[in-house]
């Protein structure tokens, strides 16, 4: 099975930060990489996908990169509806794995 | 407008099979594959398995080693996920999801279903 580790699990930031969130893969995945959303008590949301498009209705300070075993979302600049719990999802070969989440707390 | 429905909470003892339905609408069931993930108590997201609702082929997590069993009634549009055996740690919030094709990722998820496995 193909391992996703994020970097950090956790993070603090205020309002009008950039943050940048990394995506570790065990092995090559091309750019068969997601990145989802989940607020508390909430269905995961869908931001990015093939490692940098951004799906319809998602705001713009939203941006993925990256191919191979290496990925990053960044957030420009860091509204208050966007701290939540993120994750990172490799769709290259079943079963489809998960990175463990990042926690993006307010300062 | 894509949605997916799912049947509601369940409370079983361990070792009684639990059966969770997820019911398409807004779009042409047999054109996605439908996934189930699970969510454990404050924990991440975990894939289990998928299903293409057009041709009913599976494809499986092994963490589960043969205890999930998905299906779908393309009559009516709806898929199942069947746990076997479930024990306390199975206990979670269950979720079906589309996909958009092979290798493209989730645009649509249920709501969630809450499986409490106790005694």
């Amino acid at each position: 099975d193909i391992q996703l580790t994020q970097s950090p699990s956790f993070l603090s930031a205020s309002v009008g930060d950039r943050v940048t969130i990394t995506c570790r893969a065990s092995q090559g995945i091309s750019s068969f990489l997601a990145w989802y959303q989940q607020k508390p008590g909430k269905t995961p949301e869908l931001l990015i996908y093939v490692a940098s498009t951004l799906q319809s209705g998602v705001p713009s300070r939203f941006s993925g990169s990256g191919s191979g075993t290496e990925f990053t979302l960044t957030i420009s600049s860091l509204q208050p509806e966007d701290f939540a719990t993120y994750y990172c999802q490799q769709l290259n070969s079943y079963p489809y794995t998960f990175g463990q989440g990042t926690k993006l707390e307010i300062k | 407008q894509v949605q997916l429905v799912q049947s509601g909470a369940e409370v079983k003892k361990p070792g009684a099979s639990v059966k969770v339905s997820c019911k398409a609408y807004g779009y042409t069931f047999t054109t996605y594959g439908i996934h189930w993930v699970r969510q454990a108590p404050g924990q991440g997201l975990e894939w289990m398995g998928w299903i293409s609702s057009g041709n009913g082929d599976t494809d499986y997590s092994q963490t589960f080693q043969g205890r999930v069993t998905i299906t779908r009634d393309t009559s009516a549009s709806t898929a199942y996920m069947e746990l076997s055996s479930p024990r306390s740690e199975d206990t979670a919030v269950y979720y079906c999801a589309r996909d958009f094709g092979r290798g493209l990722p989730f645009d649509s998820w249920g709501q969630g279903t809450l499986v409490t496995v106790s005694s």
